[in-house]
Protein backbone atom coordinates (compact mmCIF):
# COMPACT_ATOMS: atom_id res chain seq x y z
CA UNK A 1 0.00 0.00 0.00
CA UNK A 2 1.54 3.05 -0.89
CA UNK A 3 1.80 5.46 2.14
CA UNK A 4 3.57 8.13 4.16
CA UNK A 5 4.42 7.11 7.41
CA UNK A 6 5.64 9.61 10.58
CA UNK A 7 6.82 8.67 13.91
CA UNK A 8 5.84 9.42 16.58
CA UNK A 9 2.24 10.67 16.20
CA UNK A 10 2.35 12.41 19.17
CA UNK A 11 5.26 13.71 21.30
CA UNK A 12 5.10 15.88 24.59
CA UNK A 13 8.67 17.45 25.23
CA UNK A 14 10.26 20.01 27.19
CA UNK A 15 12.23 23.76 25.68
CA UNK A 16 15.62 22.31 24.30
CA UNK A 17 15.48 18.66 24.41
CA UNK A 18 16.57 17.97 20.67
CA UNK A 19 14.18 15.65 18.98
CA UNK A 20 13.77 14.04 15.63
CA UNK A 21 10.53 13.40 13.97
CA UNK A 22 11.01 10.85 11.31
CA UNK A 23 9.06 10.59 7.82
CA UNK A 24 9.30 7.79 5.20
CA UNK A 25 7.68 7.16 1.89
CA UNK A 26 7.30 3.61 -0.40
CA UNK A 27 6.55 5.02 -3.33
CA UNK A 28 9.79 5.65 -4.72
CA UNK A 29 9.10 9.68 -4.45
CA UNK A 30 11.69 12.39 -5.42
CA UNK A 31 9.66 15.03 -3.94
CA UNK A 32 9.41 15.02 -0.03
CA UNK A 33 8.53 18.12 2.23
CA UNK A 34 8.03 19.50 5.92
CA UNK A 35 4.90 21.33 6.99
CA UNK A 36 3.31 22.49 10.17
CA UNK A 37 -0.40 23.67 10.67
CA UNK A 38 -1.39 25.78 13.19
CA UNK A 39 -5.02 27.06 13.99
CA UNK A 40 -5.41 30.47 11.61
CA UNK A 41 -2.31 29.79 9.68
CA UNK A 42 -3.25 26.68 7.82
CA UNK A 43 -0.54 24.84 6.13
CA UNK A 44 3.48 26.20 6.11
CA UNK A 45 6.00 24.87 4.39
CA UNK A 46 9.24 24.38 6.53
CA UNK A 47 11.74 22.47 3.68
CA UNK A 48 11.83 20.74 0.88
CA UNK A 49 13.65 18.24 -0.73
CA UNK A 50 14.13 17.51 -4.58
CA UNK A 51 16.03 14.81 -4.45
CA UNK A 52 18.80 12.84 -2.07
CA UNK A 53 21.17 15.38 -0.34
CA UNK A 54 18.94 18.15 -2.02
CA UNK A 55 16.72 20.31 0.13
CA UNK A 56 15.40 23.99 0.52
CA UNK A 57 13.94 26.10 3.07
CA UNK A 58 10.43 26.63 3.09
CA UNK A 59 8.34 29.71 4.02
CA UNK A 60 9.48 28.68 8.00
CA UNK A 61 12.71 27.32 8.35
CA UNK A 62 13.63 28.40 11.74
CA UNK A 63 14.35 26.58 14.72
CA UNK A 64 14.23 23.41 12.03
CA UNK A 65 16.91 20.78 10.50
CA UNK A 66 16.15 18.32 7.56
CA UNK A 67 18.51 15.85 5.80
CA UNK A 68 17.89 13.46 3.12
CA UNK A 69 20.89 10.66 3.00
CA UNK A 70 18.07 8.10 1.85
CA UNK A 71 15.70 8.61 -1.41
CA UNK A 72 12.81 7.02 1.28
CA UNK A 73 13.28 8.96 4.40
CA UNK A 74 13.26 12.49 4.85
CA UNK A 75 13.09 13.04 9.19
CA UNK A 76 13.01 16.48 11.26
CA UNK A 77 14.93 17.71 13.28
CA UNK A 78 14.48 20.27 16.02
CA UNK A 79 18.06 20.91 17.73
CA UNK A 80 16.06 23.15 20.15
CA UNK A 81 12.72 23.00 20.84
CA UNK A 82 10.83 25.79 21.98
CA UNK A 83 7.26 26.32 23.19
CA UNK A 84 6.32 28.52 19.89
CA UNK A 85 7.18 25.10 17.91
CA UNK A 86 4.12 23.42 19.17
CA UNK A 87 1.92 22.43 16.34
CA UNK A 88 1.35 19.82 14.01
CA UNK A 89 3.92 18.56 11.46
CA UNK A 90 2.84 17.04 8.34
CA UNK A 91 5.23 15.17 6.05
CA UNK A 92 4.34 15.09 2.41
CA UNK A 93 5.66 13.46 -0.64
CA UNK A 94 4.87 13.27 -4.52
CA UNK A 95 6.83 12.32 -7.89
CA UNK A 96 8.38 15.50 -8.88
CA UNK A 97 7.58 18.23 -10.90
CA UNK A 98 5.35 20.06 -11.08
CA UNK A 99 5.66 19.93 -7.10
CA UNK A 100 2.53 19.80 -5.15
CA UNK A 101 0.67 17.58 -7.80
CA UNK A 102 -0.74 14.49 -6.21
CA UNK A 103 1.13 15.21 -2.95
CA UNK A 104 0.55 12.54 0.09
CA UNK A 105 0.36 13.67 3.20
CA UNK A 106 1.17 11.44 6.28
CA UNK A 107 -0.93 11.56 9.43
CA UNK A 108 0.95 13.90 11.34
CA UNK A 109 2.41 14.31 14.03
CA UNK A 110 1.38 16.42 16.98
CA UNK A 111 3.88 17.92 18.86
CA UNK A 112 3.72 19.71 22.29
CA UNK A 113 7.46 21.54 23.84
CA UNK A 114 6.28 22.63 27.30
CA UNK B 1 2.79 39.23 3.39
CA UNK B 2 0.41 36.03 2.81
CA UNK B 3 0.36 34.81 -1.30
CA UNK B 4 -2.19 33.10 -0.97
CA UNK B 5 -5.51 34.08 0.59
CA UNK B 6 -8.55 32.01 1.48
CA UNK B 7 -10.95 34.78 2.60
CA UNK B 8 -13.89 32.37 3.62
CA UNK B 9 -12.58 30.57 7.12
CA UNK B 10 -16.05 28.29 6.61
CA UNK B 11 -19.29 28.03 4.09
CA UNK B 12 -22.21 26.17 4.77
CA UNK B 13 -23.70 24.43 1.16
CA UNK B 14 -26.68 22.45 1.50
CA UNK B 15 -26.57 18.71 0.45
CA UNK B 16 -27.28 17.92 -3.64
CA UNK B 17 -26.21 21.92 -4.18
CA UNK B 18 -23.14 23.64 -5.84
CA UNK B 19 -20.34 24.42 -3.23
CA UNK B 20 -18.14 27.26 -4.18
CA UNK B 21 -14.71 28.06 -2.76
CA UNK B 22 -12.90 31.10 -3.69
CA UNK B 23 -8.58 31.58 -3.55
CA UNK B 24 -7.17 35.18 -4.26
CA UNK B 25 -3.30 34.94 -4.85
CA UNK B 26 -0.87 37.67 -5.26
CA UNK B 27 2.21 36.27 -6.55
CA UNK B 28 1.92 36.56 -10.86
CA UNK B 29 5.00 34.22 -10.59
CA UNK B 30 2.76 31.29 -9.51
CA UNK B 31 1.97 29.29 -12.67
CA UNK B 32 0.47 26.14 -10.65
CA UNK B 33 -2.46 25.58 -8.03
CA UNK B 34 -3.94 22.52 -6.36
CA UNK B 35 -6.81 22.20 -3.79
CA UNK B 36 -6.10 19.86 -1.40
CA UNK B 37 -8.97 18.29 1.09
CA UNK B 38 -8.44 17.86 4.91
CA UNK B 39 -10.81 15.89 6.95
CA UNK B 40 -10.08 16.02 11.21
CA UNK B 41 -7.17 13.72 12.41
CA UNK B 42 -5.79 13.14 9.18
CA UNK B 43 -3.15 14.11 6.50
CA UNK B 44 -4.75 16.78 3.75
CA UNK B 45 -5.88 14.49 0.12
CA UNK B 46 -4.89 16.38 -3.11
CA UNK B 47 -8.20 17.12 -5.04
CA UNK B 48 -7.28 18.72 -8.22
CA UNK B 49 -5.25 21.03 -9.69
CA UNK B 50 -4.43 23.52 -12.90
CA UNK B 51 -1.55 25.24 -14.67
CA UNK B 52 -1.67 28.69 -15.28
CA UNK B 53 -1.58 27.50 -19.15
CA UNK B 54 -5.38 26.79 -18.71
CA UNK B 55 -8.24 28.18 -17.17
CA UNK B 56 -10.76 25.19 -16.02
CA UNK B 57 -9.93 21.58 -15.13
CA UNK B 58 -12.55 19.24 -14.61
CA UNK B 59 -12.57 15.92 -12.73
CA UNK B 60 -15.97 14.55 -11.71
CA UNK B 61 -17.78 16.70 -9.24
CA UNK B 62 -15.08 19.13 -9.11
CA UNK B 63 -14.00 21.70 -11.29
CA UNK B 64 -11.22 24.29 -10.40
CA UNK B 65 -11.82 27.06 -12.62
CA UNK B 66 -8.48 30.10 -12.75
CA UNK B 67 -8.79 34.04 -13.38
CA UNK B 68 -5.39 35.01 -14.31
CA UNK B 69 -5.66 38.54 -14.65
CA UNK B 70 -7.76 38.47 -11.52
CA UNK B 71 -5.33 36.55 -9.48
CA UNK B 72 -8.24 34.22 -8.54
CA UNK B 73 -9.28 30.55 -8.59
CA UNK B 74 -12.30 29.19 -7.21
CA UNK B 75 -13.07 25.09 -6.65
CA UNK B 76 -16.60 24.11 -7.84
CA UNK B 77 -18.26 20.88 -6.36
CA UNK B 78 -21.54 19.61 -7.66
CA UNK B 79 -24.12 18.28 -6.60
CA UNK B 80 -22.65 18.85 -3.16
CA UNK B 81 -22.61 15.41 -0.62
CA UNK B 82 -22.17 14.66 2.97
CA UNK B 83 -18.23 13.38 2.78
CA UNK B 84 -17.22 16.84 1.13
CA UNK B 85 -17.27 18.50 4.57
CA UNK B 86 -13.85 19.23 5.47
CA UNK B 87 -11.27 21.50 5.39
CA UNK B 88 -10.17 22.83 2.19
CA UNK B 89 -6.85 24.11 0.78
CA UNK B 90 -5.70 26.24 -2.21
CA UNK B 91 -2.05 26.06 -2.58
CA UNK B 92 0.32 27.58 -5.27
CA UNK B 93 3.41 27.05 -6.80
CA UNK B 94 5.77 28.80 -8.89
CA UNK B 95 7.61 25.99 -10.86
CA UNK B 96 9.83 27.47 -13.24
CA UNK B 97 11.63 29.67 -10.24
CA UNK B 98 12.14 26.77 -7.27
CA UNK B 99 9.49 24.17 -5.47
CA UNK B 100 8.34 25.55 -2.77
CA UNK B 101 4.97 25.51 -2.20
CA UNK B 102 2.60 28.34 -0.50
CA UNK B 103 -0.59 26.90 1.17
CA UNK B 104 -3.81 29.10 2.04
CA UNK B 105 -5.42 29.04 5.64
CA UNK B 106 -8.20 27.12 4.36
CA UNK B 107 -12.03 26.77 3.89
CA UNK B 108 -14.11 24.81 6.00
CA UNK B 109 -16.98 23.72 3.99
CA UNK B 110 -20.06 22.23 5.95
CA UNK B 111 -22.48 20.46 4.08
CA UNK B 112 -25.93 20.48 5.00
CA UNK B 113 -28.07 17.99 4.95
Amino acid sequence: EAQVTQNPRYLITVTGKKLTVTCSQNMNHEYMSWYRQDPGLGLRQIYYSMNVEVTDKGDVPEGYKVSRKEKRNFPLILESPSPNQTSLYFCASSSGRPVGDEQYFGPGTRLTVT
Amino acid sequence: DQQVKQNSPSLSVQEGRISILNCDYTNSMFDYFLWYKKYPAEGPTFLISISSIKDKNEDGRFTVFLNKSAKHLSLHIVPSQPGDSAVYFCAASAVRRDDKIIFGKGTRLHILP
